[in-house]
């Protein structure tokens, strides 16, 4: 079955660490995108990239990084400079050849900071 | 720029009533407009997209959404809504041709038995 694939699940992290959340997707998808969502905040763009190489910074992209070395894998790294990363990250894809971007989601990582 | 504006953040609702989500939206150029349903903890599922054509969209579940160019709204109706409609719903916008894709804060549907 085509889909995204999140991993873990549940995430905890102590203060000053940074941990990488995966996502990999086998719909063939060029365009990879990362949210960030709080209560009743809605859905937050941290970075998106359109194809294999290349990123950019979406609206809350300080401290993550990204990186898209191959079209199936977009990795997020919340970094020690996130100050509040506690939240509910989710993982999309496109297809970039309709022009519609009708995004499909991954079930999410849910990152705690203790 | 694109912006999108759930009226309500939470509607409750009995089992069997009809329900709408209500869903605003301002842009300067022609877009795309989809519904997403969230069950909790979970990733996010297309309920229907309305792209061109007619302005009455049929999803999955039994929802259905209306465009409305003049009031640039895009509301969500069901007319008998099940227990297991119970999650959260997000409108959102995409510049036709574009790579982004911007979120309302999403409404909270409850329905009681």
């Amino acid at each position: 079955d085509g889909g995204i694939t999140q991993s873990p699940k549940y995430l905890f992290r102590k203060e000053g660490q940074n941990v990488t959340l995966s996502c990999e997707q086998n719909l063939n998808h060029d365009a990879m995108y990362w949210y960030r969502q709080d209560p009743g905040q809605g859905l937050r763009l941290i970075y998106y990239s359109q194809i294999v190489n290349d990123f950019q910074k979406g609206d809350i992209a300080e401290g993550y990084s990204v990186s898209r070395e191959k079209k199936e894998s977009f990795p997020l790294t919340v970094t020690s400079a996130q100050k509040n990363p506690t939240a509910f990250y989710l993982c999309a894809s496109s297809n970039t050849g309709t022009a519609i971007n009708e995004q499909f989601f991954g079930p999410g990582t849910r990152l705690t900071v203790l | 720029a694109q912006s999108v504006t759930q009226l309500d953040s939470q509607v409750p609702v009995f089992e069997e009533a009809p329900v709408e989500l209500r869903c605003n939206y301002s842009s300067s150029v022609s877009v795309y407009l989809f519904w997403y349903v969230q069950y909790p903890n979970q990733g996010l599922q297309l309920l229907l997209k309305y792209l061109s054509g007619s302005t009455l969209v049929k999803g999955i579940n039994g929802f259905e959404a209306e465009f409305n160019k003049s009031q640039t709204s895009f509301h969500l109706r069901k007319p008998s809504v099940h227990i297991s409609d119970t999650a959260e719903y997000f409108c959102a916008v995409s510049e036709t041709g574009g790579f982004k894709t911007i979120f309302g804060a999403g409404t909270r549907l409850f329905v009681k038995a």
